[in-house]
């Protein structure tokens, strides 16, 4: 069975402080991994994947997430936050031969000017 | 390119009524993914449909029921409906090349409130 946890329901971080987000998950084979943001009244979109290949995977806004199977972590960071990334953020999981994602239960961002 | 379109934006049903919610893929994808993702919630996946049939379920009831058309077009309905249906029911649509790791687009949304 395939599941995400996300550690931290919010984090609140100082405009122009690094922002780090933790995800780890769990899969018998291989994972796709997923990070989507959702801005208010807005559905999901897209920041970034791992499928295979560079474990570092660069993403939209400024974004990234490194792959760590050794850990079956995947948190996504970002250098310097902008008021802008105020939003909730999603980690999903799948797998090949899937057909839907595993979401986890998201973590709220705020940026503190 | 137009992206995933949902409609309504906002519906306030109650108990025992049924529902209807609409979505458009975007432009080229074959394939529509609906989730429901309940208040303060991750999305839950209901289920898929690819080229007009039925390609994976969740745990939902059947009570829950979708259809896809020939233009990938999709609905989904809800019969009987319970207080905890409430939620924002998200669809995404892809284009199932790849399989899963084929990127989702999601929709906005429709918030459904059941009273």
């Amino acid at each position: 069975a395939q599941s995400v946890t996300q550690l931290g329901s919010h984090v609140s971080v100082s405009e122009g402080a690094l922002v780090l987000l933790r995800c780890n998950y769990s899969s018998s084979v291989p994972p796709y991994l997923f990070w989507y943001v959702q801005y208010p009244n807005q559905g999901l979109q897209l920041l970034l994947k791992y499928t295979t290949g560079a474990t570092l995977v660069k993403g939209i806004n400024g974004f990234e997430a490194e792959f760590k199977k050794s850990e079956t972590s995947f948190h996504l960071t970002k250098p310097s936050a902008h008021m802008s990334d105020a939003a909730e953020y999603f980690c999903a999981v799948t797998q090949t031969g899937a057909n839907n994602l595993f979401f986890g239960t998201g973590t709220r961002l705020t940026v503190i000017p | 390119e137009t992206g995933v379109t949902q409609s309504p934006t906002h519906l306030i049903k109650t108990r025992g009524q049924q529902v209807t919610l609409r979505c458009s893929s975007q432009s080229g994808h074959n394939t529509v993914s609906w989730y429901q993702q309940a208040l303060g919630q991750g999305p839950q996946f209901i289920f898929q449909y690819y080229r007009e049939e039925e390609n994976g379920r969740g745990n939902f009831p059947p009570r829950f029921s979708g259809l896809q058309f020939p233009n990938y077009s999709s609905e989904l309905n809800v019969n009987a409906l319970e207080l905890d249906d409430s939620a924002l029911y998200l669809c995404a649509s892809s284009l199932a090349r790849t399989g899963a790791k084929d990127t989702q687009y999601f929709g906005p949304g429709t918030r459904l409130t059941v009273l």
